[in-house]
């Protein structure tokens, strides 16, 4: 089992759609997760944290995450052809090492 | 916001030589610096931790002597590929830590020829 996994995809949204990324994790002891964003050919940029059970919202952005299932989600409201990347799934491990999950390809159709 | 920059954004080089590959974190000092490998459509593949000070860590299966990791100051830590081969074009991507949050530099794209 992979220490965290994610649909690699891809998954298509309509644009206006709210798109829905999952990932789960196998360490019950990780307390920090993080949503990262990749457009090809680019490095990561991070667009959300959670640390807590329950939702964080930012803009467009929502994290949820449930650690008696071990897992953690992103929405993305109102989609637009520009959210179209991958968004990579990161958990912490220890004290400051991520471990990625292979990434979910996300593409918007206007 | 942290800003982490790597120089160069991208090196062809031949099969057998060496190459360097600067990260800088610009507006903060970060005592630890990552550097992960990332093959086309996959995910980030940690290599190393570089502690400023201190040797390298470096993750499982990564060769130590191949990807020599020198984090000499606050604000700077160096990958030297050596005697880089085909197998090792890849993309490579640093980043450190500013607030308890990972912050990528923009990468560096590697071919050998």
């Amino acid at each position: 089992q992979k220490e965290v996994e994610q649909n690699s995809g891809p998954l298509s949204v309509p644009e206006g759609a709210i798109a829905s990324l999952n990932c789960t994790y196998s360490d019950r002891g990780s307390q920090s997760f993080f949503w990262y964003r990749q457009y090809s050919g680019k490095s990561p940029e991070l667009i959300m944290f959670i640390y807590s059970n329950g939702d964080k919202e930012d803009g467009r952005f929502t994290a949820q995450l449930n650690k008696a299932s071990q897992y953690v989600s992103l929405l993305i409201r109102d989609s637009q052809p520009s959210d179209s990347a991958t968004y990579l799934c990161a958990v912490l491990q220890g004290a400051q090492k991520l471990v990625f999950g292979q990434g979910t390809r996300l593409t918007i159709n206007p | 916001g942290a800003v982490v920059s790597q120089h160069p954004s991208w090196v062809i080089c031949k099969s057998g030589t060496s190459v360097k590959i600067e990260c800088r974190s610009l507006d903060f000092q970060a005592t630890t610096m990552f550097w992960y490998r990332q093959f086309p459509k996959q995910s980030l593949m940690l290599m190393a931790t570089s502690n400023e000070g201190s040797k390298a860590t470096y993750e499982q299966g990564v060769e130590k002597d191949k990807f020599l990791i020198n984090h000499a100051s606050l604000t700077l830590s160096t990958l030297t590929v050596t005697s880089a081969h085909p197998e090792d074009s890849s993309f490579y991507i640093c980043s450190a830590i500013f607030v308890g949050r990972q912050y990528f530099g923009p990468g560096t794209r590697l071919t050998v020829l």
